[in-house]
């Protein structure tokens, strides 16, 4: 089944730790996107990708890192976590063929740095 | 730059009631725009979306929405509200680009 997952689901960990935040989809899919959001709040996009070793920074400025080295496959580093990055991060794709860029998003991880 | 607004932070309605949440949207051409919903601590799922045609758009879930150019608005109505609608929907639109701008959300919370 064509899907979009994330893991972890859930990330508590402490200050000055390096994570990565996994992100894939079996769509097909050539755009990719990280949002970050805060509890109650908006969307920002952070990042996004329109294909295979295309990544730029979104709208909201963030000290994490993404790549995208395959298709499917769309990681966000942080090298070093702050609690100011403690957030929800969704992660979605669309079709580029489409020129209305219908977003496919995945359940999310939230993180939590002490 | 297009921009999403939506002017209710918080609704309540009892279970069985109607429902109608707002939304009004900022762009010069005819936009591409979408309703998802959020329940707690989930990722968000596409209700519906318009792009062109027929105004009122039909969407999983018995919600519809209809865009009106005149009042730049693409308001998300239910005719019976079920508990398990209780969930935050966000308001979307691209303008014709490729980056969706949401609204702040609406949070929707269903008495019994």
């Amino acid at each position: 089944e064509a899907d979009i997952y994330q893991t972890p689901r859930y990330l508590v960990i402490g200050t000055g730790k390096k994570i990565t935040l996994e992100c894939s989809q079996t769509m097909g899919h050539d755009k990719m996107y990280w949002y970050q959001q805060d509890p109650g709040m908006e969307l920002h996009l952070i990042h996004y990708s329109y294909g295979v070793n295309s990544t730029e920074k979104g709208d909201l400025s963030s000290e994490s890192t993404v790549s995208r080295i395959r298709t499917e496959h769309f990681p966000l580093t942080l090298e070093s976590a702050r609690p100011s990055h403690t957030s929800q991060y969704l992660c979605a794709s669309s079709d580029g063929r489409r020129t209305y860029n219908e977003q496919f998003f995945g359940p999310g991880t939230r993180l939590t740095v002490l | 730059a297009q921009s999403v607004t939506q002017p209710d932070i918080h609704i309540t309605v009892s279970e069985g009631a109607s429902l109608e949440l707002r939304c009004n949207y900022s762009y010069g051409a005819t936009p591409y725009l979408f309703w998802y919903v959020q329940s707690p601590g989930q990722g968000l799922q596409l209700l519906l979306k318009y792009f062109s045609g027929d105004t009122l758009v039909q969407g999983i879930k018995g919600f519809e929405a209809e865009f009106k150019r005149s009042q730049s608005s693409f308001n998300l109505r239910k005719p019976s509200v079920h508990w398990s609608d209780a969930a935050e929907y966000f308001c979307a639109t691209t303008g014709g680009g490729n980056k969706l701008t949401f609204g702040t959300g609406t949070q929707l919370k269903v008495e019994l």
